[in-house]
């Protein structure tokens, strides 16, 4: 049974830094990752996709990198911003399973 | 190109009543999901389905809860005799492969009382 992981779970850092969120999961038998962010109340915005194939994806200030081999992802913002602050949810596409296991996501704060 | 719509966005029922909460999908995306979000916890995966099937309902209750995509109109998750244990944000997600990107609606937000 897959399992995701989000460490840490609660970040608080100072407008400006470059941060790393991580994510790592039991079964390296993906199809895909995805990133997405949650604001309070509201739904689930994606970030970023990464096929099982490919290393990384960059959108702008973020960069996710994918390791299946140990079972891991990372999740780069550079330059923080206050609008950045939201729960930064990692998802494993499950393969053949064709559904996203979550894991419990990493609260951030950026104190401007 | 509109998002993935959810309606309603709250919810409010009493314990026994049925609550039907409903999702349509992207244009052009025929694959579609639902999670729950109990209070304080993760997104659990519910049931995945495609036009007028179900793929995979292992997530699913096996009481009380349903869920359809008919051939036309959104998809339904339907939970009869709500109680309290149901307070949630349902979310739906739909997507034009299984290998494509999850676009995720805004969620309904149940509340039980």
């Amino acid at each position: 049974k897959q399992e995701v992981t989000q460490i840490p779970a609660a970040l608080s850092v100072p407008e400006g830094e470059n941060l790393v969120l991580n994510c790592s999961f039991t079964d390296s038998a993906i199809y895909n990752l995805q990133w997405f962010r949650q604001d309070p109340g509201k739904g689930l915005t994606s970030l970023l996709l990464i096929q099982s194939s490919q290393r990384e994806q960059t959108s702008g200030r973020l960069n996710a990198s994918l390791d299946k081999s140990s079972g891991r992802s990372t999740l780069y913002i550079a330059a923080s911003q206050p609008g950045d602050s939201a729960t930064y949810l990692c998802a494993v596409g499950d393969q053949g399973a064709q559904k996203l296991v979550f894991g419990q996501g990493t609260r951030l704060t950026i104190n401007p | 190109n509109a998002g993935v719509m959810q309606n309603p966005r709250h919810l409010v029922r009493r314990r026994g009543q049925e609550a039907r909460l409903r999702c349509s999908p992207m244009k052009g995306h025929s694959h579609v999901y639902w999670y729950r979000q109990l209070p304080e916890e993760g997104l659990k995966f519910m049931v995945y389905l495609q036009k007028e099937n179900i793929i995979d309902e292992s997530g699913m209750p096996k009481e009380r809860f349903s869920a359809e995509f008919p051939k036309e109109g959104p998809s339904i998750l339907r939970i009869q005799q709500v109680v309290r244990g149901d307070s949630a944000a349902y979310f739906c997600a739909s997507s034009q492969t299984t290998m494509t990107e999850a676009f995720f609606g805004q969620g309904t937000r149940l509340t039980v009382v």
